[in-house]
């Protein structure tokens, strides 16, 4: 199976910073790579999907990048309803695997 | 609110099978693959396995081969996951989730279940 790894595995912030955090895949998986939130008690909500692109009713403040190995996720000014636990998952292989998660934390 | 409805939770014995149930909302049954994601207790996502409901057709991760099975009824619209032999590690919340993908790009999950808290102790 495909193994992403995800860093950091926690993250301190303030309001309005911007934060990044990346994900990378143990071989290529072209841009087949997706980044969800999840609040505690909450199933997860897509953020963005095939690497780079919003889904519907996301904030733009949100944005993907990356292909082949290497992708990011990046906040620009982190807002108080965006603490909360980001996982990247690739689609490639027909076994999908996800990161270990990010833990945004208030600072 | 969730647009996959799933069974209500389980408490079952070390060696012991459970099945959880999820019913996509809407008539698109058998026009999207089901996936199922688990969430031990304080951990992250586990991907466990996929079924396309027109087909049958089934997939899981390979600490699932052996141990997990996916089913669907047509008639009711409904797709189960089996898990046997059960330990405490399996202990977790289970989401069933939607598989989607817009025209000429990858899938990804789109719809989720509201989870089904599984417990297995003695």
């Amino acid at each position: 199976d495909i193994q992403m790894t995800q860093s950091p595995s926690s993250l301190s912030a303030s309001v309005g910073d911007r934060v990044t955090i990346t994900c990378r895949a143990s071989q290529s998986i072209n841009n087949y790579l997706n980044w969800y939130q999840q609040k505690p008690g909450k199933a997860p909500n897509v953020l963005i999907y095939a690497a780079s692109r919003l889904q519907g009713g996301v904030p733009s403040r949100f944005s993907g990048s990356g292909s082949g190995t290497d992708f990011s996720l990046t906040i620009s000014s982190v807002q108080p309803e965006d603490f909360a636990t980001y996982y990247c998952q690739q689609s490639y292989s027909g076994r999908y695997t996800f990161g270990q998660g990010t833990k945004l934390e208030i600072k | 609110q969730a647009q996959l409805v799933q069974s209500g939770a389980e408490v079952k014995k070390p060696g012991a099978s459970v099945k959880v149930s999820c019913r996509p909302s809407g008539n698109t049954f058998g026009d999207f693959y089901i996936h199922w994601v688990r969430q031990a207790p304080g951990q992250g996502l586990e991907w466990v396995g996929w079924i396309n409901p027109k087909t049958g057709g089934s997939n899981s991760g390979q600490k699932f081969q052996g141990r997990v099975t996916m089913t669907r009824d047509l008639s009711i619209s409904t797709v189960y996951m089996e898990l046997k032999r059960l330990t405490s590690d399996d202990t977790a919340v289970y989401y069933c989730t939607r598989d989607y993908s817009e025209p000429g790009h990858p899938q990804y999950f789109d719809q989720w279940g509201q989870g089904t808290v599984v417990t297995v102790s003695s």
